[in-house]
Parts: structure tokens; C-alpha cells; sequence
């Protein structure tokens, strides 16, 4: 049961334009959303979270949206650049669970940005 | 943020034998977690390891087949225990501090053939 999806394994723009990253969740006890960026070789690097009690959070070029009724958010990257071209994980923390640690995860989008 | 280094960065290993993977932290931490990439998903919790206690793991993964140790507040090993092809993944250690956040080490690349 995928809880966390990324229903786009892929996006490409040019540099320059906004990127628009979305994610879906299953689960109305996730209470905190995170993205991370992954290049190759490397591990996920933490990007911007939000909480579920917010529905915008923006971390300079970064800007996360919430809508939970629909139990959707995406993340917005303006303007992009070649360097976001990573693979980008929308994670998800469940409240009241056990393991405040646990997050889920989505498979991933792979962002190119081309010059 | 934390400095987080894990060794061996990649290995390939014939199926029936065992790889221990090292996470190392520049700080201490309580709480560490092991996840798995296989080719092409998602990152999946093994298990979560705190210092001073047996590890926690999650549904689809057995202490006898996921060693764990968390001998102090900055470093963790994982055993890939009696490998098939099917666990040829990329093993990722990561690390929580006072928020949600995690951050995770470079992985490690595992190859069984």
C-alpha cells in the first residue's frame, strides 16, 4: 500500500521557469511533510518541510504548499536552475505513531533542468 | 545539519555471504535509522536504532537477516545477513535531531551476485 505518491517519475523544464514538483498521500494521520533532493552517488538532502497545521512554507527559491483536504502537496522551485536536476522524495511523518522517527516516502520524481 | 560518513561506499558480494555496513556521526544523536533503496523505489525503514536499546524493526525485516548494532551516540553497523540478488539495494543510514528532519549518509551501494 503506497501511502506517499509521486505519480510523476519524471519533469523536465528550462531554466529559469518554475518547477512543480507534486505529491499525494493516503493517510490522514500524516501531520509533517518533508521533500528532499537526491543526486546521484549521494544521499537525500533535506530540503524544506511543512507541518499540517500550515499550508505554505518557503525556504527562499523553495516553496512547499499543503492542501489537505485534498491531501496533496507540491513543491515549487523558482526559478530553476540546471543544479536542481536531482531526483526529488516527498516523505511523510504519521502522528501519534510509535516511531516519531518513521517516514514514508514516494517514489520520486527525476527534475532536469535544461539550460 | 549532521556529517554523517558511511563505509564501504559500494561492494559487490557473492550470494550466500554477509557485508557489515558502518555509519559514522560527527555529533551524538539518539536516534539513527536504517532504509533500503532497492533499483528504481522508493526508500523503505528497516529499522530504527537508538543507543541503549535493541533495535526496532519494521514489518518485512528480521533481526536475523538485519543485524544491528548502536554501540554508542555516533555510530551504528548494519549485517546484510546471508545475501541473494534480491538484496542488492542502497543502504542509507540517517540521523534525526530536534525536529522531524532526518539526515542521511552518501549509502552505500550493494551489489549480490
Amino acid at each position: 500500500d503506497q501511502q506517499v505518491k509521486q505519480n510523476s517519475p519524471s519533469l523536465s523544464v528550462q531554466e529559469g521557469r518554475i518547477s512543480i514538483l507534486n505529491c499525494d498521500y493516503t493517510n490522514s494521520m500524516f501531520d509533517y511533510f518533508l521533500w528532499y533532493k537526491k543526486y546521484p552517488a549521494e544521499g537525500p538532502t533535506f530540503l524544506i518541510s511543512i507541518s499540517s497545521i500550515k499550508d505554505k512554507n518557503e525556504d527562499g527559491r523553495f516553496t512547499v504548499f499543503l492542501n489537505k483536504s485534498a491531501k496533496h502537496l507540491s513543491l515549487h522551485i523558482v526559478p530553476s536552475q540546471p543544479g536542481d536536476s536531482a531526483v526529488y522524495f516527498c516523505a511523510a511523518k504519521k502522528a501519534l505513531s510509535s516511531n516519531t522517527g518513521k517516514l514514508i516516502f514516494g517514489q520520486g520524481t527525476t527534475l532536469q533542468v535544461k539550460p | 545539519s549532521a556529517v554523517i560518513s558511511q563505509k564501504p561506499s559500494r561492494d559487490i558480494c557473492q550470494r550466500g555471504t554477509s557485508l557489515t555496513i558502518q555509519c559514522q556521526v560527527d555529533s551524538q544523536v539518539t536516534m539513527m535509522f536504517w532504509y533500503r533503496q532497492q533499483p528504481g523505489q522508493s526508500l523503505t525503514l528497516i529499522a530504527t536504532a537508538n543507543q541503549g536499546s535493541e533495535a526496532t524493526y519494521e514489518s518485512g525485516f528480521v533481526i536475523d537477516k538485519f543485524p544491528i548494532s548502536r554501540p554508542n551516540l555516533t555510530f551504528s553497523t548494519l549485517t546484510v545477513s546471508n545475501m541473494s540478488p534480491e538484496d542488492s539495494s542502497i543502504y542509507l543510514c540517517s540521523v534525526r535531531r530536534s525536529t522531524y528532519e532526518q539526515y542521511f549518509g552518501p549509502g552505500t551501494r550493494l551489489t549480490v551476485t
